[in-house]
């Protein structure tokens, strides 16, 4: 079945460290999304990409950085300038063309910063 | 820049009856699209149904619709005959039309309305 999977579910890690969120597609979507919740906060756009090799800064950028070098693939990486990284992560990929087409979603990664 | 309201952080229905989540929104852009979507404790995103800017009649999937007033810049979701397992947070989204770097595409949120059903 197609789908996004994002890994791990949980993730915990000590402050100071830099930390890589992983998600892989195989839906063949060419535009890729990173979203963070919070509680309360909605979602919220932290890095988007609309081809290999290319994406945007969001609304939250700073703190994370991305990489997309395949299709597949577009990891996020939380590091340590990030001030308030605990929360919920959430990947997301998009056909390209049609504006109604929705956002498909990963289950997401929860990362906890100790 | 972009605006999505939900005023509602939550709401209790009883199960079998409807339900209505608020959603306003604010653009100066004529065409755009709405989406919801629901969100359950486990947490994955479920899109329910979108609604354009231009389209003539409101969406309808399912047991769910969306009262489109685009005059008053409300895309609420109506979700008809209440179970159990509509209980989850939902959410309101629209997609943004600035074009800073050929045709970009995000989605922006509203915080979302936590929906209780009661047996």
């Amino acid at each position: 079945d197609g789908g996004i999977t994002q890994s791990p579910k949980y993730l915990f890690r000590k402050e100071g460290q830099n930390v890589t969120l992983s998600c892989e597609q195989n839906l063949n979507h060419d535009a890729m999304y990173w979203y963070r919740q919070d509680p309360g906060q909605g979602l919220r756009l932290i890095y988007y990409s609309q081809i290999v090799n290319d994406f945007q800064k969001g609304d939250i950028a700073e703190g994370y950085s991305v990489s997309r070098e395949k299709k597949e693939s577009f990891p996020l990486t939380v590091t340590s300038a990030q001030k308030n990284p605990t929360a919920f992560y959430l990947c997301a990929s998009r056909p390209d063309g049609k504006y109604n087409s929705p956002l498909h979603f990963g289950n997401g990664t929860r990362l906890t910063v100790t | 820049a972009q605006k999505i309201t939900q005023t509602q952080p939550g709401m209790f229905v009883q199960e079998k009856e409807a339900v209505t989540l608020d959603c306003t929104y604010d653009t100066s852009d004529p065409s755009y699209g709405l989406f919801w979507y629901k969100q359950p404790s486990s947490g994955e995103m479920i899109f329910l149904i979108y609604q354009g800017s231009y389209d003539q009649q409101n969406a309808t999937e399912g047991r769910y619709s969306l009262n489109f007033q685009k005059a008053r810049k409300s895309a609420n979701l109506v979700i008809s005959a209440s179970q159990l397992g509509d209980s989850a947070m939902y959410f309101c989204a629209m997609w943004d039309t600035r074009i800073t770097r050929g045709s970009n595409y995000k989605l922006t949120f509203g915080k979302g309305t936590l929906l209780t059903v009661n047996p």
